[in-house]
């Protein structure tokens, strides 16, 4: 089945060390995105990437970075620089950047003890 | 700046009776209106989105939404309630066309009893 897997679901971390999730689709799919979702909120856009090896700050890129080596991989890592990293991160992607339907992924919950 | 507003950050109703789930966006020329879904610890499903064809669009899972230009609302509505529709429910908007432009509601979290 097409679709895009994120892992890990959830992943513990201290403060001061980096962490990254992975994002993977297989529904060939050029535009993915990051973003962060907390209680209460709408979700957030970290980064996205249009094409292999281009991608852009979303509204709240400081302490992240992310990659985008392969088409079917989109990377997010985040920093020790994340003033407050502990968020659920969900990674999406559409079939073209002129569309707003968005694929999601489950998701990644980050707790930083 | 565009934004959106979703009315209700609660909405509780007995299985059977209808839903309505209230969202008004900023005014502005030609909006692009999506309902998403988000079942606990799930990612975001489309429910159903507004481009510009007829106003009143049909979604999955017997959801439908009335693009209403005069009252700038973009209410989601349900005749029926099931207890599968307990979720939390988001309405995004895009002025641009461009799904990096996308403003998420805060959301709305239905919750179903018997």
């Amino acid at each position: 089945d097409g679709g895009i897997t994120q892992s890990p679901k959830y992943l513990f971390r201290k403060e001061g060390q980096n962490v990254t999730l992975s994002c993977e689709q297989n529904l060939n799919h050029d535009a993915m995105y990051w973003y962060r979702q907390d209680p209460g909120q709408g979700l957030r856009l970290i980064y996205y990437s249009q094409i292999v090896n281009d991608f852009q700050k979303g509204d709240i890129a400081e302490g992240y970075s992310v990659s985008r080596e392969k088409k079917e991989s989109f990377p997010l890592t985040v920093t020790s620089a994340q003033k407050n990293p502990t968020a659920f991160y969900l990674c999406a992607s559409s079939l073209g950047q002129t569309t707003g339907e968005l694929f999601f992924g489950e998701g990644s919950r980050l707790t930083v003890l | 700046a565009q934004s959106v507003t979703q009315l209700d950050s609660h909405v509780s109703v007995s299985e059977g009776t209808p839903v309505l789930l209230r969202c008004n966006y900023s005014s502005s020329y030609s909006p692009s209106l999506f309902w998403y879904v988000q079942h606990p610890n799930k990612g975001l499903q489309l429910l159903l989105k507004y481009t510009s064809a007829a106003t009143l669009v049909k979604g999955i899972n017997g959801f439908e939404a009335e693009f209403k230009k005069s009252e700038t609302s973009f209410h989601l509505t349900k005749p029926s309630a099931h207890m599968s529709d307990a979720a939390e429910y988001f309405c995004v908007v895009s002025y641009t066309g461009t799904a990096s432009k996308l403003t998420f509601g805060t959301g709305t979290r239905l919750q179903v009893t018997l």
